[in-house]
């Protein structure tokens, strides 16, 4: 069954540092996501990628934050000058976009930020 | 007012029991309704989506929704100790848009 992947599956960066989270999305979907999640809270959506732009973003969104489809597989998600509170799992989702837009989460990455 | 709203539990039920989740949203421009599994350190896992009003069967899952009443309900038939975890409820308004999620019930199923 296809599904999305993750790497890294666990990373631990300085704060200030940049991070660089990467994603393969399922192969025919054409909308794709970065939600996270941080220890005992809910999952949060941060940022909506369609036809090479952002489409929606989230107020959590910002300048900090950067997603590229560098290829015709892989999406990432940039955190720079990282900090405490940015300490989370991250997570990609994919869809088709099509009726319904059912959305399929990839394991996630677990950030800390020390 | 919440987005997404549901009891954060622990809900505690007897293996072969059944569970009941509910969950109620505040946006009637909602279109689609979903609930997804996700057991600790894991990413969600979905397990039911609905879209109509009525109810949906999958399995020992059945999902029930009623737009006027702004309300989602999940029920689980013949609960496994497997089936203890958190269950997520997420809403969205249409193709292609970013789902809202409630902050989950744990389910506890106890032997």
């Amino acid at each position: 069954e296809p599904e999305v992947t993750q790497t890294p599956s666990h990373q631990v960066t300085q704060m200030g540092q940049e991070v660089i989270l990467r994603c393969v999305p399922i192969s025919n979907h054409l909308y794709f996501y970065w939600y996270r999640q941080i220890l005992g809270q809910k999952v949060e959506f941060l940022v909506s990628f369609y036809n090479n732009e952002i489409s929606e973003k989230s107020e959590i969104f910002d300048d900090q934050f950067s997603v590229e489809r560098p290829d015709g597989s892989n999406f990432t998600l940039k955190i720079r000058s990282t900090k405490l509170e940015d300490s989370a799992m991250y997570f990609c989702a994919s869809s088709t976009g099509g009726a319904g837009n059912t959305i399929y989460f990839g394991e996630g990455s677990w950030l800390t930020v020390v | 007012q919440k987005e997404v709203e549901q009891n954060s539990g622990p809900l505690s039920v007897p293996e072969g029991a059944i569970a009941s989740l509910n969950c109620t949203y505040s946006d009637r421009v909602s279109q689609s309704f979903f609930w997804y599994r996700q057991y600790s350190g894991k990413s969600p896992e979905l397990i039911m989506s609905i879209y109509s009003n009525g109810d949906k069967e999958d399995g020992r899952f059945t999902a029930q929704l009623n737009k006027a009443s702004q309300y989602v309900s999940l029920l689980i038939r013949d609960s496994q100790p497997s089936d203890s975890a958190t269950y997520l409820c997420a809403v969205n308004k249409g193709t292609a848009s970013k789902l809202t999620f409630g902050t989950g019930t744990r389910l506890q199923v106890t032997l």
